[in-house]
């Protein structure tokens, strides 16, 4: 199985700052990268697909890339409504599978 | 507009049989694999399988081969996740996704809690 492994497990920051999680892939998962986010009691959000593309309607903030099998996701000016879990998912070979989740705090 | 509507929540013994649904609409249900996705409390979220509802083709995740079974009826455009004997362990949130490479929307997910 690939395995996704997130940095880091939890992130203290304050609105208005830049935060970058890091995924990094055991193996090639090719462009089948991922970003989800989820806040308590609901169901996850894509964000963005193909290792840097927005989903629809996603603010402009969050932004993607990768550096061979590490992916990272980007958000350039916290806002209050980004505190939540991030995670990355890969779908390149199955078992498909998610990293193990990012908890963003407030500082 | 895609949506995916989740069965309610399930309280059930150890040793009981359950089948929870996922009914999509808003899209061509065949154009799509959709599959199930395990959150335990507090936890991450797991890959547990897909299936390709045209022709039924399964993937699972080999943490659940053998322990669910993913299926789905096209004429209604709904897929299941079915226990044959549940476990206290099975207690989680399910959720359905449509996957177009990897999950794009997602149902509001299937609370199954699990105890004697």
């Amino acid at each position: 199985d690939i395995q996704m492994t997130q940095s880091p497990s939890s992130l203290s920051a304050s609105v208005g700052d830049k935060v970058t999680i890091t995924c990094r892939a055991s193996q090639s998962v090719s462009r089948y990268l991922k970003w989800y986010q989820q806040k308590p009691g609901k169901a996850p959000k894509l964000l963005i697909y193909a290792v840097s593309t927005l989903q629809s309607g996603v603010p402009l903030r969050f932004s993607g890339s990768e550096f061979g099998t590490d992916f990272t996701l980007t958000i350039s000016s916290l806002q209050p409504e980004d505190f939540a879990t991030y995670y990355c998912h890969q779908s390149y070979i199955p078992p498909y599978t998610f990293g193990q989740g990012t908890t963003l705090q407030i500082k | 507009e895609v949506q995916l509507v989740q069965s309610g929540t399930e309280v059930r013994k150890p040793g009981e049989s359950l089948r929870i649904s996922c009914k999509a609409s808003g899209y061509s249900f065949t154009t799509y694999w959709i599959g199930w996705v395990r959150q335990m409390p507090g936890k991450g979220l797991e890959w547990m399988g897909i299936i390709s509802p045209g022709d039924s083709q399964t993937k699972y995740s080999p943490s659940f081969q053998d322990q669910v079974t993913i299926s789905a009826d096209k004429s209604i455009s709904t897929a299941y996740l079915q226990w044959n004997r549940l476990k206290a362990s099975d207690t989680a949130m399910y959720y359905c996704a449509r996957h177009n490479d990897g999950p794009d929307y997602w149902g509001q997910g299937t609370l199954v809690t699990v105890s004697s």
